[in-house]
C-alpha cells in the first residue's frame, strides 16, 4: 500500500529564510511524487512532481523538491521565503496505474515579515 | 480551459435535506475524484470513476452518500438526508488516466454547511 507522512503540521519561517516542508513516502514500486498548494478558499493547485531521472525538480513559484530514494523522502523548499507562500502544503504519492494520488495530511507553512 | 468546475461554490442547509453538489471535469480527462475536507480528519477520499465508472467507493462514509457520473463531463455527490457532520468542503478532481505520473487538477470546492 502508498502512504505518505509529513510530519509537521506547521512550519513558521521568516520572509527571506529559506523553507523547506518534509515529506517521506512508503510505495512497493517506483513512486511518483507530487507536491501541492492550497490557498486559504481555494481548491488545491499542483506545484511540482518527480517522475523520473534528475533528484532536484523545480516547479511554480520558486519552489523546487529534493527526491531522495534512500530516505524515501521528497522535501519541498524554497531559497527564499516570501509571505505569500503562507498556506497549506500537501505531499502525494502514486506508484503505478489508473489509482487516485494519495495525500498526506498537509502541512500549514507561515511566512512572518 | 476552465478547468474542473464545481457549483454550487458554497451550500447552507438545514439538517434532514437533500443536498446535491456537482462537478464538471476538464474536457479530455477520463478519470474524477470526489474528495471532503475538514479541520478534523484533513483531505479523505470519498469515490473515484474512470471512463464514468465507478472504481472505489470505500471512502464514502454512509448510505447516506451517493456519486453519479452519467457521462465524462459531469458527475454529483448526493447526500440524502444531511446532517450537520457533513459540513465540511467537498472537492472534485480530474486527471487523465492510463499515465501514472499525470497530475489531478482540483475544482474550487463547495462549502457546505448543515445547520
Amino acid at each position: 500500500a502508498q502512504s505518505v507522512a509529513q510530519p509537521e503540521d506547521q512550519v513558521n519561517v521568516a520572509e527571506g529564510n529559506p523553507l523547506t516542508v518534509k515529506c517521506t513516502y512508503s510505495v512497493s514500486g517506483n513512486p511518483y511524487l507530487f507536491w501541492y498548494v492550497q490557498y486559504p478558499n481555494r481548491g488545491l493547485q499542483f506545484l511540482l512532481k518527480y517522475i523520473t531521472g534528475d533528484n532536484l525538480v523545480k516547479g511554480s513559484y520558486g519552489f523546487e523538491a529534493e527526491f531522495n530514494k534512500s530516505q524515501t523522502s521528497f522535501h519541498l523548499k524554497k531559497p527564499s521565503a516570501l509571505v505569500s507562500d503562507s498556506a497549506l502544503y500537501f505531499c502525494a504519492v502514486r506508484d503505478t496505474g489508473n489509482t487516485p494520488l494519495v495525500f498526506g495530511k498537509g502541512t500549514r507553512l507561515s511566512v512572518i515579515a | 480551459d476552465a478547468g474542473v468546475i464545481q457549483s454550487p461554490r458554497h451550500e447552507v442547509t438545514e439538517m434532514g435535506q437533500e443536498v446535491t453538489l456537482r462537478c464538471k471535469p476538464i474536457s479530455g480527462h477520463n478519470s474524477l475524484f470526489w474528495y471532503r475536507q475538514t479541520m478534523m480528519r484533513g483531505l479523505e477520499l470519498l469515490i473515484y470513476f474512470n471512463n464514468n465508472v465507478p472504481i472505489d467507493d470505500s471512502g464514502m462514509p454512509e448510505d447516506r452518500f451517493s456519486a453519479k457520473m452519467p457521462n465524462a463531463s459531469f458527475s454529483t455527490l448526493k447526500i440524502q438526508p444531511s446532517e450537520p457532520r457533513d459540513s465540511a468542503v467537498y472537492f472534485c478532481a480530474s486527471r487523465i488516466a492510463g499515465v501514472s505520473y499525470n497530475e489531478q487538477f482540483f475544482g474550487p470546492g463547495t462549502r457546505l454547511t448543515v445547520l
